[in-house]
């Protein structure tokens, strides 16, 4: 079955500090895959979208990864604040955008 | 604009009771969907639509049914609520045009079913 594995193990980095998230899937193709920041009682946010014949997007001081090959997608964000602490979730589509698979996310501490 | 909004925002059940969740948005969306959320688990599709009058199932549909009679509007209705059904519920939308599959979501409702 199509899985979407996302570290459960909280990430804790230094104020200024690159934070690197990872998102790896199996027993999928998806035509593009997303990245959301979910805070604490709220919903998901969207941040970053990425096609499968992309291999890197940036927004500011975000930037994703895509290795179809490695089945695996990295988010980094640079110069990292106390204000991006949140669980940031991955998502795969196929063609058509309407069956996203969400994985559980990972959560951020980012310490000043 | 007020987005996605959800109500309610919190609601406690018995088990074997009903309930309807309203999600309502004003972006004009063609598309929207209702998702659950359980700890250590991604969001996960309970059932979607691809516009006015159209409803499809998603990866966990039992237990749920929803109705999509105006475009604005995306309802998931509970029959008989089972504790299995305590979770948060999320509704989101998107445009559904070509090369725009960003969603937008609402603030989550929390259901609890003793």
């Amino acid at each position: 079955s199509q899985k979407i594995e996302q570290n459960s193990e909280a990430l804790n980095i230094q104020e200024g500090k690159t934070a690197t998230l990872t998102c790896n899937y199996t027993n999928y193709s998806p035509a593009y895959l997303q990245w959301y920041r979910q805070d604490p009682g709220r919903g998901p946010v969207f941040l970053l979208l990425i096609r499968e014949n992309e291999k890197e997007k940036r927004k500011e001081r975000l930037k994703v990864t895509f290795d179809t090959t490695l089945k695996q997608s990295l988010f980094h964000i640079t110069a990292s604040q106390p204000a991006d602490s949140a669980t940031y979730l991955c998502a795969l589509d196929g063609a058509g955008g309407f069956k996203t698979i969400f994985g559980a996310g990972t959560r951020l501490f980012v310490k000043a | 604009n007020a987005g996605v909004t959800q109500t309610p925002k919190f609601r406690v059940l018995k088990t074997g009771q009903s309930m309807t969740l309203l999600c309502a948005q004003d972006m004009n969306h063609e598309y929207m969907y209702w998702y659950r959320q359980d700890p250590g688990m991604g969001l996960r599709l309970i059932h979607y639509s691809v516009g006015e009058g159209t409803t499809a199932k998603g990866e966990v549909p039992d237990g749920y049914n929803v109705s999509r009679l105006k475009k604005q509007n995306f309802l998931l209705g509970l029959e008989s609520a089972a504790p299995s059904q305590t979770s948060v519920y999320f509704c989101a939308s998107s445009s559904g045009g070509v090369d725009s599959y960003e969603q937008y979501f609402g603030p989550g409702t929390r259901l609890t079913v003793t």
